[in-house]
């Protein structure tokens, strides 16, 4: 069965700063990829998803993601973070409509 | 357009009580899924539904679990009786395409439950 993996489950940038989500997939056939943002007492939210078409996807907001097949990775991005940017971000994987989620990343935003 | 709606937002219940979960999906969405998220975990499905035939429901844990989409519309998770460890959120979410890995689900905004 297929995994995905978020590496560091709290992650502080400062307002202005690069930020750096990492995610990482263990399955032997790639599945389709998807970041979700997750807001307090509120549902997921789509950022952008991966769907074998460019590896390289741009989703809301800013962010974006790079689907890397020989390093079984994608890591979402955004170059300037904002104080709206905190949240719980989650990276998922479906194969075969078997949808796995990561245990999450806490973003914290400093002024 | 209204979103996935999910009741109620929270319950507290004592352990052995049963307890229901209401979910009403995005217009037209005919899937539609159950999922426990943990506290600190990502969301684990429990059950997917194509209109009103359960389709996967392999995660479901049965002996207390039970779901329902009898119109193929809205749905019902129960749990009878409910334990501890069933503290979490409980999350409902669609899509309108037919159920395909690359579809987006639109999630809910959850049901709190907690066992005491």
């Amino acid at each position: 069965a297929q995994s995905v993996t978020q590496l560091g489950s709290h992650v502080s940038v400062s307002e202005g700063a690069l930020v750096l989500l990492r995610c990482n997939y263990s399955s032997s056939v790639p599945p389709y990829l998807f970041w979700y943002v997750q807001y307090p007492n509120q549902g997921l939210q789509l950022l952008l998803k991966y769907t074998s078409a460019a590896t390289l996807v741009k989703g809301i907001n800013g962010f974006e993601a790079e689907f890397k097949k020989s390093e079984t990775s994608f890591h979402l991005t955004k170059p300037s973070a904002h104080m709206s940017d905190a949240a719980e971000y989650f990276c998922a994987g479906n194969n075969n409509n078997d949808m796995r989620f990561g245990a999450g990343t806490r973003l914290t935003v400093k002024p | 357009e209204a979103g996935v709606v999910q009741s109620p937002r929270y319950k507290i219940i004592e352990k052995k009580q049963p307890v229901a979960f209401w979910c009403n999906p995005i217009s037209g969405h005919n899937t539609l899924y159950w999922y426990r998220q943990n506290l600190g975990q990502g969301p684990e499905l429990l059950i997917r539904y194509e209109n009103e035939e359960a389709v996967d429901d392999s995660q479901l844990p049965k002996d207390r679990f039970s779901a329902e989409r009898l119109k193929g519309v809205d749905s019902t998770l129960k749990i009878q009786p409910a334990e501890l460890g069933d503290s979490a959120v409980y999350l409902c979410a669609s899509t309108d395409g037919g159920g395909q890995a690359t579809d987006t689900q639109y999630f809910g905004p959850g049901t709190r439950l907690t066992v005491l």
